[in-house]
């Protein structure tokens, strides 16, 4: 069965960059895509962007452009997404998902990022 | 980018009501629509595909239809395990965007 799990919660500085990670089981990740999420609590989702496994091609969304880079390692069957120069504006839970049949069918279960001096 | 407008933004209703949630696109997205219901801290979870496909293990009681730039997920019968926020997400056009969601309660 497909899994997702991602990394744990992060408290990070104004300023500083983290790193999330998004590791995959129970499918065929090398010929995948996942997108990256990004939801402030209480709010709707936005789509940070997606990577295709097979070759690291990227797409993001223009408003994420130079905040978000996406990158996977194939041999851990495991995606990640560095987000830099952090602001309170970031603090939020990211989510990851894939899926075969739609985009954004099987979801991690998210990581909250809080961003505090 | 695509907007997408929901309503209503909150719904009460009783078990066993038919519910009906509404999804507007401010532009043709060709039954490229998914249906996510989210629980209090928990990941999204898909309902609907393209429109009116039922995610394998979701109970029939969940329904899409919709063309063009309306579309409605519908609940035939509701159940207390159902309350929840629900989204639509259209993925016709780059990027993908989300409506800002129903919530949905017990009356």
């Amino acid at each position: 069965q497909v899994k997702l799990q991602q990394s744990g919660a992060e408290l990070v500085k104004p300023g500083a960059s983290v790193k999330l990670s998004c590791k995959t089981s129970g499918y065929t990740f090398s010929t995948s895509y996942m997108s990256w999420f990004k939801q402030i609590p209480g709010q709707s989702i936005e789509w940070i962007g997606m990577i295709y496994a097979g070759d690291g091609g990227t797409g993001y969304n223009q408003k994420f452009k130079g905040k978000a880079t996406l990158t996977v390692d194939t041999s851990s069957s495991t995606a990640y997404m560095d987000l830099s120069s952090l602001t309170t504006e970031d603090s939020a839970v990211y989510f990851c998902a894939t899926g075969a049949i739609t985009i954004a069918a099987i979801w991690g279960q998210g990581v909250m990022v809080t961003v505090s001096s | 980018d695509i907007q997408m407008t929901q309503s209503p933004s909150v719904l009460s209703a009783s078990v066993g009501d038919r519910v009906t949630l509404n999804c507007k696109a401010s532009q043709n997205i060709n039954k490229y629509l998914n249906w996510y219901q989210q629980k209090l801290g928990e990941a999204p979870k898909l309902l609907i595909y393209n429109t009116n496909n039922l995610q394998t293990g979701i109970p029939s009681r969940f329904s899409g239809s919709g063309s063009g730039t309306d579309y409605t997920l519908t609940i035939s019968s509701l159940q207390p395990e159902d309350v929840a926020t629900y989204f639509c997400f259209q993925h016709n056009s780059w990027p993908g965007t989300f409506g800002a969601g129903t919530k949905l309660e017990l009356k």
